[in-house]
């Protein structure tokens, strides 16, 4: 596997249930990211980890709720999720977190009914 | 005023025209410029950045940075239909210690053969 990699690439889940979405990035970098895409609104970043610390959170509700057990691995927690939180979730990596260029995984597609 | 802004075309430009993407952000403090490609049902793709004013080329791209207008735009020479896609600019604001990137909206790019 090269790059940036996602799991599960869509998943479809009911307000109760609970989830989790993996990513998983074989560049060597330091600074792993999640975005939010949903339909016309442009992308949003949630949380920013550098070295395994959560250095950003962007104002985001606690039904998501990240974890970042090593440098090369960061998942997201879904629990009691809202049909608004239907959206394409990308991760992302960059070698350091001042480091700009960010590289994406090819993203979940969540789906909440 | 929303950060970082885009007009969402679509903008069609015939095979072999020059396709000129632009994007203005309201952070005047701001000091890196992304331009993403994004395929439909694809996650972003970085193509350039810039960091100073003036122009940096790559192939047939070429990335403006104007920072007195707060303007940055993306140039694309000799269009291909394989360059239809949505542009998607991003800016890191001056205040952002974490990686922190704001998108624009996208501006979609149709190039009819």
């Amino acid at each position: 596997e090269t790059g940036v990699t996602q799991t599960p690439r869509h998943l479809v889940m009911g307000m109760t249930n609970k989830k989790s979405l993996k990513c998983e990035q074989h560049l060597g970098h330091n600074a792993m990211y999640w975005y939010k895409q949903s339909a016309k609104k442009p992308l949003e970043l949630m949380f920013v980890y550098s070295l395994e610390e959560r250095v950003e959170n962007n104002s985001v509700p606690s039904r998501f709720s990240p974890e970042c057990p090593n440098s090369s691995h960061l998942f997201l927690h879904l629990h009691t999720l809202q049909p608004e939180d239907s959206a394409l979730y990308l991760c992302a990596s960059s070698q350091r977190r001042t480091q700009d260029e960010q590289f994406f995984g090819p993203g979940t597609r969540l789906t909440v009914l | 005023q929303k950060e970082v802004e885009q007009n969402s075309g679509p903008l069609s430009v015939p095979e072999g025209a020059i396709a000129s993407l632009n994007c203005t952000y309201s952070d005047r403090g701001s000091q890196s410029f992304f331009w993403y490609r994004q395929y439909s049902g694809k996650s972003p793709e970085l193509i350039m950045f810039i960091y100073s004013n003036g122009d940096k080329e790559d192939g047939r791209f070429t990335a403006q940075l104007n920072k007195a207008s707060q303007y940055v735009s993306l140039l694309i020479r000799d269009s291909q239909p394989s360059d239809s896609a949505t542009y998607l600019c991003a800016v890191r604001p001056l205040s952002s210690n974490t990686g922190k990137l704001i998108f624009g909206q996208g501006t979609t790019l149709q190039v009819k053969p």
